[in-house]
């Protein structure tokens, strides 16, 4: 089974719009980390935010939110007031804490934000 | 702090050769791990080298190897390169092998002709 589920291979969205990239994870671990990375054009990974499976609140780093549903096993990133800048490949990954501890990733989504 | 860095960052080889790639994690990091990129495969996980440890490896050949020095600077080697070896390779670093952020570096973009 595939630990990491992205299903969106493409998003659109216009500017200053939010969008929800959707994630969704697999694991028995009772204590794993999730995180969402950002992949411009220029190839380099931008790490975004953390979630961790014990924090009960959902994860905020600026214009980025983590909706973390622990019983739907779901971690999906919402970009609010999109910017151009913001067009890329994301990627969201998750790493248990006491099985194998290798970091897992998604298949990615390519957003782009029209102006 | 500085980042994590990778060199080079461009490399352009033939068949059959093979390629030393370097990485440098950010200081304090103990923890690197390689990942290879293609358009078809996506991020593929390679190894995992953890105070000098390998503690996780990939579904790759034995092509692939790597090494973790003291200072817990990376070298990753590939031998008898195949043109499916072009790709993305990226490093990244964390403190831990725990639940820790990794953080990537740049990436070296290999193409073997």
């Amino acid at each position: 089974a595939q630990k990491i589920t992205q299903t969106q291979p493409g998003m659109f969205v216009q500017e200053k719009e939010a969008v929800t990239l959707d994630c969704t994870y697999d694991t028995s671990d009772p204590s794993y980390g999730l995180f969402w990375y950002k992949q411009p054009s220029s190839g380099e990974m931008i790490f975004l935010i953390y979630q961790g499976s014990y924090d009960q609140q959902n994860a905020t780093e600026g214009r980025y939110s983590l909706n973390f549903q622990k019983a739907r096993k779901s971690a999906n990133l919402v970009i609010s007031a999109s910017q151009l800048g913001d067009s890329a490949m994301y990627f969201c990954a998750m790493r248990e804490r006491y099985t194998g501890n290798q970091f897992y990733f998604g298949t990615g989504t390519s957003l782009t934000v029209i102006p | 702090k500085a980042g994590v860095t990778q060199t080079p960052r461009y490399l352009i080889k033939t068949r059959g050769q093979q390629v030393t790639l370097s990485c440098s994690p950010i200081s304090g990091h103990r923890s690197v791990s390689w990942y290879q990129q293609t358009p078809g495969q996506g991020l593929q996980f390679l190894f995992e080298y953890f105070s000098e440890t390998q503690r996780n490896k990939g579904n790759f050949p034995g092509r692939f190897s790597g090494r973790q020095f003291s200072n817990s600077r990376s070298e990753m080697n590939v031998s008898t390169l195949e043109l499916g070896d072009s790709a993305l390779y990226l490093c990244a670093s964390s403190d831990t092998i725990s639940t820790d952020t990794q953080y990537f570096g740049p990436g070296t973009r290999l193409t073997v002709l």
